[in-house]
């Protein structure tokens, strides 16, 4: 499993684009690249995953370089519900293996009015 | 939209007292997950699961903690002999072979006096 490696904490205000990297030096061909979110007392939820480019849902978009050792979570116009911890996590989840979900220690990101 | 159920949703107990934790995954998802995260820290995985067998644990999993899928719908943790360290957030998380996302539940909040 690759290691990341991602800001402890982020600071932002309402109506802002918040972007939060990661770095994965380490990735393997097979890996995907996947983004959680975790609110206090609550289970992480998939945000959104990549491979490789650039990623859009409704909620986020996700960027990869060419070399793909780094990802850029992107949220647009964020509001204070937006506040929560943010996780990069690398690896293979593919449908051969029953690939654990290690988490990092995370983004903590805080929207201010 | 489907989700994880975990039941239940706080429970106190006292040291040395078995305990079972009970997670409803996704109907048709193969692969099932508990992860734990104590106050202010990440979280850490402890066991998957599949194809009725456990495919990896963590050093945390040892011999007190068990898991069992016993009648195709449910998935439980079991912790034998609780530790007061053992108190924490346990989230139950499962997925498909076909998506790559993890659904995770609300968790139980274990508390061990």
């Amino acid at each position: 499993l690759a290691k990341t490696t991602q800001p402890i904490s982020m600071d932002s205000y309402e109506g802002q684009e918040v972007n939060i990297t990661c770095s994965h030096n380490n990735i393997a061909t097979n890996d995907y690249i996947t983004w959680y979110q975790q609110f206090p007392s609550q289970g992480p939820r998939f945000i959104i995953q990549g491979y490789k480019t650039k990623v859009t849902n409704e909620v986020a978009s996700l960027f990869i370089p060419a070399d793909r050792k780094s990802s850029t979570l992107s949220l647009p116009r964020v509001s204070l519900s937006d506040t929560a911890v943010y996780y990069c996590l690398v690896g293979d989840m593919g449908y051969s293996s029953a690939s654990k979900i290690i988490f990092g220690s995370g983004t903590r990101l805080s929207i201010r009015p | 939209e489907p989700e994880v159920t975990q039941t239940p949703s706080h429970q106190v107990t006292q040291m040395g007292q078995e305990v079972i934790l009970r997670c409803v995954p996704i109907s048709n998802h193969l692969y099932f997950y508990w992860y734990r995260q104590i106050l202010g820290q990440k979280v850490e995985f402890l066991v998957s699961f599949y194809n009725n067998e456990i495919s990896e644990k963590s050093e945390i999993f040892d011999d007190q903690f068990s898991v069992e899928r016993p009648d195709g719908s449910n998935f439980t943790l079991k912790i034998r002999s609780t530790k007061l360290e053992d108190s924490a957030m346990y989230f139950c998380a499962s997925r498909t072979g076909l998506r790559t996302e993890a659904f995770f539940g609300q968790g139980t909040r274990l508390t061990v006096v």
